[in-house]
């Protein structure tokens, strides 16, 4: 089945620190990738949304210029947290759809960053 | 309005049965997809199953079927012969229309965990 690499897994870092989250899709190209944000025990929240070639498009209540989006090629994303707080701290995981016109298509998810500030 | 409710925050099943995990959803497109995750402690995010609007028939995959219940606007998720790797968090998530790049809306969870 189709696979989504995301990394690193997980990333511990000063506050202040900026950190790069990278999703690939594998084995096939994705226009558009997803990013989500899940706090423990809760939901995925989803973040932003990301074309390749094109600005991303951004959740409300999500601060672009905190949460860099770069979607340059069909098989990669990437998030950039810009200098990261504790509150930031969270698990952050993409997903990417296969190309196809049917809604059937699952969302292919990375195994997720979990994000550690301190 | 929630889009997706998941009514069951945390269920309980012994080794072997079967369980349901509950699900309805809101929308007013008449073309969505209906998908199930399973999330384990480790974090990524498994494709269980899948049910479209237009579907006749419920969706199986294995161990797992979907109660599909349009006019209650419902998507329950039934796994057959509970095992211990199934405890887990299970998220319902939504896809409306036909758009290729529509993105899912998820549920708030259930976790499931199976008792030996």
């Amino acid at each position: 089945g189709a696979v989504v690499s995301q990394h690193p897994s997980r990333v511990i870092c000063k506050s202040g620190t900026s950190v790069k989250i990278e999703c690939r899709s594998l084995d096939f190209q994705a226009t558009t990738m997803f990013w989500y944000r899940q706090f423990p025990k809760q939901s995925l929240m989803l973040m932003a949304t990301s074309n390749e070639g094109s600005k991303a498009t951004y959740e409300q209540g999500v601060e672009k210029d905190k949460f860099l989006i770069n979607h340059a090629s069909l098989t990669l994303s990437t998030l950039t947290v810009t200098s990261a707080h504790p509150e930031d701290s969270s698990f952050y995981i993409c997903s990417a759809k296969q190309p196809g016109p049917s809604s059937g298509q699952p969302q292919h998810f990375g195994d997720g960053t979990r994000l550690s500030i301190l | 309005a929630q889009k997706i409710t998941q009514t069951q925050p945390g269920m309980f099943v012994q080794e072997k049965e079967a369980v349901t995990l509950d699900c309805t959803y809101d929308t007013s497109d008449p073309s969505y997809g209906l998908f199930w995750y399973k999330q384990p402690s480790s974090g990524e995010m498994i494709f269980l199953i899948y049910q479209g609007s237009y579907d006749q028939q419920n969706a199986t995959e294995g161990r797992y079927s979907l109660n599909f219940q349009k006019a209650r606007k419902s998507a329950n998720l039934v796994i057959s012969a509970s095992q211990l790797g199934d405890s887990a968090m299970y998220f319902c998530a939504m896809r409306e229309g036909r758009n290729y790049g529509q993105n899912f809306v998820f549920g708030p969870g259930t976790r499931l965990s199976v008792l030996p």
